[in-house]
């Protein structure tokens, strides 16, 4: 039973912001939202996570609503090397990581 | 820093054979270990979770006399792939977790099993 929703795919012009969707309506109060993405052939890289408030850092930025049931990623600045599959997953801080079928994005030059 | 290395990276061997696959963190010590299996277009998929000095933890449906597991230090975990067949044919991917405090994990660069 798949925690997170997310689109299949959606694509973004190189060096425009890239804003993935996810809905986690479900979660529960001590579960974090955790995203990763898995560039092709290769393992899946952590990119950020959160568990209420905002979070930012070198690689994107986490925008989680008030009522925490969905989130947004951002790429600020996509690039071509930005195409890749990114999973959102929500778990406990110890728990193990449950993968969806993730968001394909392409970025486009 | 916290690099997950993974070796061999591809790997063919005949059927029946057994397969060992290795992964190691780099440059610190990983508690817990990880490892999924990744069948071509599908999503990742938990086998087990080892934790060093213990016994895996099985996911459902995965046999644990086929798939042995063994983290017998804290930067080295093994998945042994017992008398391998065709459909154990996957992309396996290992990922550690600093300590038992911190959120996110590492994952290895993946190991491509063709079983002829």
């Amino acid at each position: 039973d798949a925690k997170t929703t997310q689109p299949t795919s959606m694509d973004c012009a190189e060096g425009r912001a890239a804003n993935l969707p996810c809905n986690h309506s479900t979660i529960s109060g001590n579960e974090y939202v955790y995203w990763y993405r898995q560039i092709h052939s290769q393992g899946p890289q952590y990119i950020i996570h959160g568990l209420k408030n905002n979070e930012t850092n070198e690689m994107a930025s986490l925008i989680i609503t008030e009522d925490r049931k969905s989130s947004t990623l951002i790429l600020p600045h996509a690039t071509l090397r930005d195409t890749a599959v990114y999973y959102c997953i929500v778990g406990g801080a110890n728990s193990k990581l449950t993968f969806g079928k993730g968001i394909t994005l392409s970025v486009r030059p | 820093g916290a690099v997950v290395s993974q070796h061999p990276s591809w790997v063919i061997c005949k059927s029946g054979t057994s397969v060992k696959i290795e992964c190691r963190s780099l440059d610190f010590q990983a508690t817990t270990m990880f490892w999924y299996r990744q069948f071509p277009k599908q999503s990742l998929m938990l086998m087990a979770t080892s934790n060093e000095g213990s016994k895996a933890t099985y996911e459902q449906g995965v046999e644990k006399d086929k798939f042995l597991i063994n983290h017998a230090s804290l930067t080295l975990s093994t998945l042994t792939v017992t008398s391998a067949h065709p459909e154990d044919s996957s992309f396996y991917i290992c990922s550690a977790r600093v300590t038992a405090t911190t959120y996110e994990q590492y994952f290895g660069p993946g190991t491509r099993l063709t079983v002829t």
